[in-house]
C-alpha cells in the first residue's frame, strides 16, 4: 500500500483568510514533503520533514507554515496568501530519507485558488 | 549542480504502438536511483518505474521499461502497447541526498504524451 491522502481536494481562499492543508500517510514512512506545482511545470520542493523534524526549507515565504504533529501527519498552514500562490500543492512521503533507494510517493494534491 | 533534461515537450503515439521518452541527467552522486513519474490530468504523481544505477539490467514494469545508459547519462522510458490511459505528463527525476536525512528530487521539465486512436 503506497497511499498518501490529502485534504481538501480543492480550496478557494481570500488573501486575508487562514486555512490549512492536510496530508496523511500510514505506511510508516519517515519523511514527508510539500511541493508546489504550477500548470505545465514540474513540482517545486517547499519543505521536507525527516523523522518529524524540519530538514529542508527551500526559502519559502513565511505565509506558508509547515507542521508535522506526528510521523503520519503533515500540515501546511496558509495565511495572507497572494494570488500568485494559486497552484497545486502536492504532499509526498518516503521510507528511507537520505538513502539512494529512497522513493517518494505522492498524494493526489490540493488545488488552491487565492482570490 | 544536479540537472535532469527532457528534450521532448510533447510526444504522440497511436494506441497499441510503442513510444520512447528521453531523459538525460547529470549527478555527482556515486550511488543513485532514477525515477519516472506519470501525472495524468487527475493530477496525482504516480511512480512508473525506478532504476538503480549500479544494476546492469534495465528495469521493467509490465509495459514500461527503461533504457539506462550510465556512461551517456541517459535514462529513457519505453512504453509498449500504448493505451489511452497512458496519456499524461511524464517526469524524469533524480534524487540528491541532503545532509544524510532527506533527499531532494530534481525533476525534468516533463514530456506530455498524447495517445491517439
Amino acid at each position: 500500500d503506497t497511499e498518501v491522502t490529502q485534504t481538501p481536494k480543492h480550496l478557494v481562499m481570500g488573501m486575508t483568510n487562514k486555512k490549512s492543508l492536510k496530508c496523511e500517510q500510514h505506511m510508516g514512512h519517515r519523511a514527508m514533503y510539500w511541493y508546489k506545482q504550477k500548470a505545465k511545470k514540474p513540482p517545486e520542493l517547499m519543505f521536507v520533514y525527516s523523522y518529524e523534524k524540519l530538514s529542508i526549507n527551500e526559502s519559502v515565504p513565511s505565509r506558508f507554515s509547515p507542521e508535522c504533529p506526528n510521523s503520519s501527519l503533515l500540515n501546511l498552514h496558509l495565511h495572507a496568501l497572494q494570488p500568485e500562490d494559486s497552484a497545486l500543492y502536492l504532499c509526498a512521503s518516503s521510507q528511507e530519507p537520505g538513502l539512494a533507494a529512497d522513493t517518494q510517493y505522492f498524494g493526489p494534491g490540493t488545488r488552491l485558488t487565492v482570490l | 549542480a544536479q540537472t535532469v533534461t527532457q528534450s521532448q515537450p510533447e510526444m504522440s503515439v497511436q494506441e497499441a504502438e510503442t513510444v520512447t521518452l528521453s531523459c538525460t541527467y547529470d549527478t555527482s552522486e556515486s550511488d543513485y536511483y532514477l525515477f519516472w513519474y506519470k501525472q495524468p490530468p487527475s493530477r496525482q504523481m504516480i511512480l512508473v518505474i525506478r532504476q538503480e544505477a549500479y544494476k546492469q539490467q534495465n528495469a521493467t514494469e509490465n509495459r514500461f521499461s527503461v533504457n539506462f545508459q550510465k556512461a551517456a547519462k541517459s535514462f529513457s522510458l519505453k512504453i509498449s502497447d500504448s493505451q489511452l490511459g497512458d496519456a499524461a505528463m511524464y517526469f524524469c527525476a533524480s534524487p540528491r541526498a541532503h545532509t544524510g536525512t532527506a533527499s531532494k528530487l530534481t525533476f525534468g521539465t516533463g514530456t506530455r504524451l498524447q495517445v491517439t486512436l
